[in-house]
């Protein structure tokens, strides 16, 4: 679906740098998810935002979810090696139907 | 732990074959989903469903694709005739309420 825009749609960083992600919808939110996959295994959630203005951290990873519900960004601090992969965005619509943006694929080097 | 159960992990089948694909959803979640996943079009969700009942399935090419959920403990998309272009990864999720989605590890179809 476009109506979740991801960007940037890749990003190739060095190790140790921070990095910013972001997710942008055209409608309002009612839930904001932030997954991270190896291309082609299962998704692993990283964190759910529901309130517009909230922020959760967890490890070095930070979201946070704009007062409008209409963007979320995700912040990488001190990038590691671990951190690479596709990390999507997904937003409830309402109903609980859960679309997702395209994907930003980042790679992190040595 | 809980999960989401997704058969075959790996299915190769050739053009006009059908096709189905199994989940089992975690148990007492009211909600499940189906998505592929292609590098082109990335994850898109074909439907979805709420206590066994279709909720949308505008995603899914009606002619040849049909969801159901026989029981709680079963959803299975089929595909019916194959065609080389719904080469994907078809992945299964299940939710509860307005929690979060758990996925399975997905079916990687190959249609020659």
């Amino acid at each position: 679906s476009q109506e979740l825009e991801q960007s940037p749609q890749s990003l190739i960083v060095q190790e140790g740098k921070n990095l910013t992600i972001n997710c942008t919808s055209s409608k309002t939110l009612y839930g904001l998810y932030w997954y991270k996959q190896k291309y082609g295994e299962g998704l692993i959630f990283l964190m759910m935002l529901q309130k517009g203005g909230e922020e959760k951290s967890h490890e070095k990873i930070t979201a946070k979810l704009d007062e409008k519900k209409q963007q979320s960004s995700l912040h990488i601090t001190a990038s590691q090696p671990s951190h690479a992969g596709i990390y999507l965005c997904g937003a409830d619509q309402g109903a609980q139907k859960l679309v997702f943006g395209q994907g930003t694929r980042l790679t992190i080097n040595p | 732990d809980a999960r989401v159960t997704q058969t075959p992990r790996d299915k190769v089948t050739e053009m006009g074959q059908e096709v189905t694909m199994r989940c089992q959803p975690i148990l007492g979640h009211n909600t499940v989903f189906w998505y592929r996943q292609t590098m082109m079009q990335g994850l898109e969700l074909l439907a979805y469903f709420r206590n066994r009942a279709p909720l949308d399935d505008s995603g899914m090419p009606k002619d040849r694709f049909s969801a159901e959920m026989p029981d709680a403990t079963l959803a299975t998309l089929k595909i019916q005739p194959s065609e080389p272009r719904d080469s994907a990864v078809y992945f299964c999720a299940s939710g509860q309420d307005r929690g979060r989605a758990f996925f399975g590890q997905g079916t990687r179809l190959t249609v020659v």
